[in-house]
């Protein structure tokens, strides 16, 4: 069935460091690709996104690629800040349907 | 525009007790998912309504876990009796028809069964 596989965490970073979380997936066909993010205490939220090969997702100085050829969707920051701190989930999904999730990867940034 | 509402946002009980939760969804919203967290892994699909009917059930225990969302607006469930394992984040979710790529996530229910 499909699945996806994070970069096992926790990720510490120094303040403006470069950020990548790697993700991997494995579905039929061609799938959605999500990346989430749960902020402290808040409920996990969409933080970009991207429906087909080559396509980029880009959102609040983060993106990622759909690489086909790799199956992957990693997630990328040139310079994070302390607010990036949070969880982050990749997820996939097959022609609309349910959201399969990573296992999440826990980001702190320290000033 | 109000988000997704859950109420407990924390519960401890007893295994074999019973517990619920409540969701409600954003306004409009004609999908609604229930997901459980348990720490350290990813949100899995436990049951997706579409209005009042039940689209996905496949992953709920449905021995001892059930939902209901009787007139298409908020949903509850319940888990009767609780098990030690059941100790997760229980997540609310709602999409608009149509969009069940983009889901708009409530705060969560964190269950701690002693």
């Amino acid at each position: 069935g499909d699945s996806v596989t994070q970069m096992e965490g926790p990720v510490t970073l120094s303040e403006e460091a470069f950020l990548t979380i790697n993700c991997t997936y494995t579905a039929t066909g061609y799938p959605s690709l999500f990346w989430y993010v749960q902020y402290p205490g808040e409920g996990l939220q969409l933080l970009l996104k991207a429906t087909k090969a080559d396509d980029k997702g880009s959102n609040k100085g983060f993106e990622a690629t759909y690489r086909k050829e790799t199956t992957s969707f990693h997630l990328e920051k040139g310079s994070v800040q302390v607010s990036d701190s949070a969880v982050y989930f990749c997820a996939n999904s097959w022609g609309a349907q349910k959201l399969v999730f990573g296992q999440g990867t826990r980001l702190t940034i320290n000033p | 525009e109000a988000g997704v509402a859950q109420s407990p946002r924390y519960k401890i009980i007893e295994k074999r007790q019973s517990v619920a939760f409540w969701c409600n969804p954003i306004s409009g919203h004609a999908t609604l998912y229930w997901y459980q967290q348990i720490l350290g892994q990813g949100p899995k699909l436990l049951i997706q309504f579409q209005n009042n009917g039940v689209v996905d059930d496949s992953q709920l225990p449905k021995d001892r876990f059930s939902a209901e969302r009787l007139k298409g607006v908020d949903s509850t469930l319940k888990i009767q009796p609780a098990k030690l394992e059941d100790s997760a984040v229980y997540l609310c979710a709602s999409s608009l028809p149509g969009a069940q790529e983009t889901q708009y996530f409530g705060p969560g229910t964190r269950l701690l069964v002693l």
